[in-house]
């Protein structure tokens, strides 16, 4: 079974520019996850997708960050425009169902450095 | 206060000691506890997963939960060199309907 396939690995951006990020989710999953995690933190829950649905986005910096699951499967998260403070690694992880939250999977993440 | 507060370390000790990690927690609705491990450069994979309160053995893990005290444990016996990596704490009041609240991780090192 293939895993959470994520891309790109790293991205180095200058603040004010844009980005953004690809997830493809373990093939059945229904629910995907999008977390931040900042050196030396664990990680932020950004937005919880159940198929193509938003179940929880409200840590979500709304203003300049943005994600969507087209169709139930991949999906992209964007950030316009970047800052300083959006240096990070974005993981995206999937759980067969919402009550399966317990059992995600996780990709091995994208490393944003803003300078 | 945080939600759930993690002893970052690092923590070094010789292959084959005894590993305690632990997290304490704030919020009482609780219910839900898990252990991930990170691995330099990749993302967090599920080692132990446990409801409310008591003990759950995996092999060389043991998971620990006090809901009275607010505190929970992994026990790591025989440790390894591979043993080696980041461990997260996670919890959920309710699977499903609310979102996993990570610690900030306890960074281990085993010696060979």
């Amino acid at each position: 079974e293939a895993g959470v396939a994520q891309s790109p690995r790293y991205k180095i951006i200058e603040k004010r520019q844009s980005v953004a990020f690809w997830c493809n989710p373990i093939s059945g999953h229904a629910t995907l996850y999008w977390y931040q995690q900042i050196l030396g933190q664990g990680p932020k829950l950004l937005i919880q997708f159940q198929n193509n649905g938003v179940v929880d986005d409200s840590q979500l910096p709304k203003d300049r960050f943005s994600a969507e699951r087209l169709k139930g499967v991949d999906s992209t998260l964007k950030i316009q425009p970047a800052k300083l403070e959006d240096s990070a690694v974005y993981l995206c992880a999937s759980s067969q169902t919402r009550i399966r939250a317990y059992e995600q999977y996780f990709g091995p993440g994208t490393r944003l450095t803003v300078t | 206060q945080k939600e759930v507060e993690q002893d970052p370390g690092p923590l070094s000790v010789p292959e084959g000691a005894i590993v305690s990690l632990n997290c304490t927690y704030s919020n009482s609705a609780f219910q839900y506890f898990m252990w991930y491990r990170q691995y330099s450069r990749k993302g967090p994979e599920l080692l132990m997963y446990t409801y409310s309160s008591g003990n759950k053995e995996d092999g060389r893990f043991t998971a620990q939960v006090d809901k009275s005290s607010k505190y929970i444990s992994l026990f790591i016996r025989d440790s390894q060199p591979s043993d080696s990596a980041t461990y997260l704490c996670a919890m959920s009041a309710r699977l499903g309907a609310q979102k996993l609240v990570f610690g900030q991780g306890t960074r281990l090192t085993i010696n060979p």
